[in-house]
């Protein structure tokens, strides 16, 4: 069965820490993405990738960062964690495909930072 | 640019009656269309996705979707709802434009579906 695994279900972070959400899938998919989910406000993205060592902005990138050294790893970063980034984010991965077969996901992070 | 909007972030239903969530699109191509349930503290599922094929679509659990390109909607049902039912689900258009473009899935803000014995 296909996978996307998320290292942390649950985080505690302080203000001003470095945070890394580490997504990796199992899959061979060439298209991973991090979105943050908050009540309300649904799935926003942040940012995406489609080939190792791409990556691109989102709808809110402000605040975040991203690495993909390898196809399967996907990796967000917040540079310096803030209260208003208390979320939960969802990994994600695709393959193109012959179009748009609709994404596999993790089961999440939810981030609390204090 | 495509869009989805769905109508009611709540919705409450006894179990066994019908379920009926609402999803109208936006869109300037062809859509790919798709409902994901979530479940409490777990990530998306994918129920079923529309590719242009048959305009009934049929998924798992037993819900399905029709698309209408008349009323740009894909609502999701389900004849009979069950206690199992209860969880949050996303409609979600796909910005695919054919070719060699990737696309991304744009969601909407998601339905809270209750389900009262």
């Amino acid at each position: 069965d296909v996978k996307v695994t998320q290292s942390s279900r649950y985080l505690v972070k302080r203000t001003g820490e470095k945070v890394f959400l580490e997504c990796v899938q199992d899959m061979d998919h060439e298209n991973m993405f991090w979105y943050r989910q908050d009540p309300g406000l649904g799935l926003r993205l942040i940012y995406f990738s489609y080939d190792v060592k791409m990556k691109e902005k989102g709808d809110i990138p402000e605040g975040y960062s991203v690495s993909r050294e390898k196809k399967e790893r996907f990796s967000l970063i917040l540079e310096s964690a803030s209260t208003n980034q208390t979320s939960m984010y969802l990994c994600a991965s695709s393959s193109p495909g012959q179009g748009p077969y609709g994404y596999t996901f993790g089961s999440g992070t939810r981030l609390t930072v204090v | 640019a495509q869009s989805v909007t769905q109508l009611g972030s709540h919705v409450s239903v006894s179990e066994g009656a019908l379920v009926l969530l609402r999803c109208n699109y936006s869109s300037s191509v062809p859509p790919y269309l798709f409902w994901y349930v979530q479940y409490p503290n777990q990530g998306l599922q994918l129920l079923l996705k529309y590719t242009s094929a048959a305009t009934l679509v049929k998924g798992i659990n037993g819900f399905e979707a029709e698309f209408k390109k008349s009323e740009t909607s894909f609502h999701l049902t389900k004849p009979s709802a069950h206690m199992s039912d209860a969880a949050e689900y996303f409609c979600a258009v796909s910005d695919w434009g054919g070719g060699g473009s990737q696309g991304n899935l744009i969601f909407g803000k998601g339905t809270k579906l209750s389900v009262k014995p």
